[in-house]
């Protein structure tokens, strides 16, 4: 069973439709991260959360701790949101960092 | 005030030829990671270092190495490639390391062909 999961793996979505990515992992965190990577490579970290909720513009983040259980709602999807959502969390020592597989969502005009 | 750099962008190999892949953090982080991240898949972890020391490995084979520099830049090195050493290579700053609490801020990436 892998660390990190992901669903869905692959998501297409009309724009203005919100969308929900939910990510699930069996390590103890004390945090984690959604990312988003554009298919030029770069990622941009765009939440790091230890309990509740955060909100950035359209996007909104929440993490259940003791059910391990995160997720990430995109509201009123837009094409420029197309990009793969990527989960992840703290490996067991130092800083490295335990990757989801990542969601491929696809906003269509 | 820049964020994570690396270079070269885009870079194309043979086998047997060896590489070195360059990135800064961003001014004031003392901590640099490596992933390996192959196409379709997430980035793997390869290195941590912090004040100039390997604080992390993860399971790569001595032919990558690395090395931090007294700025806290960070360079990458692959020796003897293989064609499966084709990936996204990406860097991360981190301030302070501190067991996974603090973010990471990912590079661009590095993309290396190995024909």
């Amino acid at each position: 069973k892998n660390e990190v999961e992901q669903s869905p793996q692959n998501l297409t979505a009309q724009e203005g439709e919100f969308i929900t990515i939910n990510c699930s992992y069996s390590v103890g965190i004390s945090a984690l991260h959604w990312l988003q990577q554009h298919p030029g490579g770069g990622i941009v970290s765009l939440f790091m959360l230890s309990s509740g909720k955060k909100k950035h513009g359209r996007l909104i983040a929440t993490i259940n701790i003791q059910e391990k259980h995160s997720s990430l709602h995109i509201t009123a999807s837009h094409p420029r949101d197309s990009a793969v959502y990527i989960c992840a969390v703290p490996g067991t020592s130092y800083d490295k960092v335990i990757f989801g597989p990542g969601t491929s969502l696809s906003v269509i005009p | 005030d820049a964020g994570v750099t690396q270079s070269p962008t885009h870079l194309i190999k043979t086998r047997g030829q060896h590489v070195t892949l360059r990135c800064s953090p961003i001014s004031g982080h003392k901590s640099v990671s490596w992933y390996q991240q192959v196409l379709g898949q997430g980035p793997q972890f390869i290195f941590q270092y912090y004040e100039k020391e390997e604080r992390g490995r993860g399971n790569f084979p001595d032919r990558f190495s690395a090395r931090q520099f007294p700025n806290y830049s960070s360079e990458l090195n692959v020796n003897a490639l293989l064609l499966g050493d084709s990936a996204l290579y990406l860097c991360a700053s981190i301030l302070i390391p501190a067991g996974g609490r603090n973010e990471q801020f990912f590079g661009p990436g590095t993309r290396l062909t190995v024909l």
